[in-house]
């Protein structure tokens, strides 16, 4: 069973848009929500992170918007570039336990 | 600051044999954790350890066993490898538990 449910499973944005990548999950002791971005060969690197106290956090172009009510949070990087296109993970984990990753989004910036 | 570094970086084995992988951890990081990564999937628990102790276990089988040493250092060991073993197999340091992840870029597994 998924533990974290992400969405689109690709996603294809022109140079300067907005990606949005959604992620739903089910486990309320759930207390740390990152996102991780993955190049070719590379192993996955941290993002941006929240935890449930704050409903949105921003680094830069980067963004989470956390709704607690409805166990879904998403990421959105504005003014998206070609160098943004990678895959990015969501995941979860409650506090001392495993993370618990979404399956993927490919995305795809074009200049 | 050294980053997390895994080696090999590709390994090709038979079905049934063993295969040791490695992994230094971040300087200063005492949490290491190994993740499985099938090709088009997000990455799986495998297990952690902090301080030389397993500390937490996902889905999978005893024939998947570590180790961590006295430097922080890893290793993920898998017994009578299958088919289904080839993945990519991606190690993580933190400084605590559930703390930031810093992954190395991971061994790529084929079994044939």
């Amino acid at each position: 069973q998924q533990q974290v449910k992400q969405s689109p499973q690709s996603l294809i944005v022109q140079k300067g848009g907005i990606s949005i990548i959604n992620c739903a999950y089910e486990n309320t002791a759930f207390d740390y929500f990152p996102w991780y971005q993955q190049f070719p060969g590379k192993g996955p690197a941290l993002l941006i992170a929240i935890r449930p106290d704050v409903s949105e956090k921003k680094e830069g172009r980067f963004t989470i918007s956390f709704n607690k009510s409805a166990k879904q949070f998403s990421l959105h990087i504005m003014d998206s570039q070609p160098g943004d296109s990678a895959t990015y993970f969501c995941a979860a984990s409650p506090a001392g336990n495993q993370f618990y990753f979404g399956t993927g989004t490919s995305l795809t910036v074009i200049p | 600051e050294t980053g997390v570094t895994q080696s090999p970086t590709h390994l090709i084995k038979t079905r049934g044999q063993q295969v040791t992988l490695r992994c230094s951890s971040q300087s200063g990081h005492n949490t290491v954790s190994w993740y499985q990564q099938a090709l088009g999937q997000g990455p799986q628990f495998i297990f952690r350890y902090y301080r030389e102790e397993e500390n937490g276990r996902g889905n999978f089988p005893p024939r998947f066993s570590g180790l961590q040493f006295p430097n922080y250092s890893s290793e993920l060991n898998v017994n009578a490898l299958e088919l289904d073993d080839s993945a990519l197999y991606l190690c993580a340091s933190s400084l605590y538990i559930n703390e930031k992840l810093f992954f190395g870029s991971g061994t790529q597994l084929s079994v044939l």
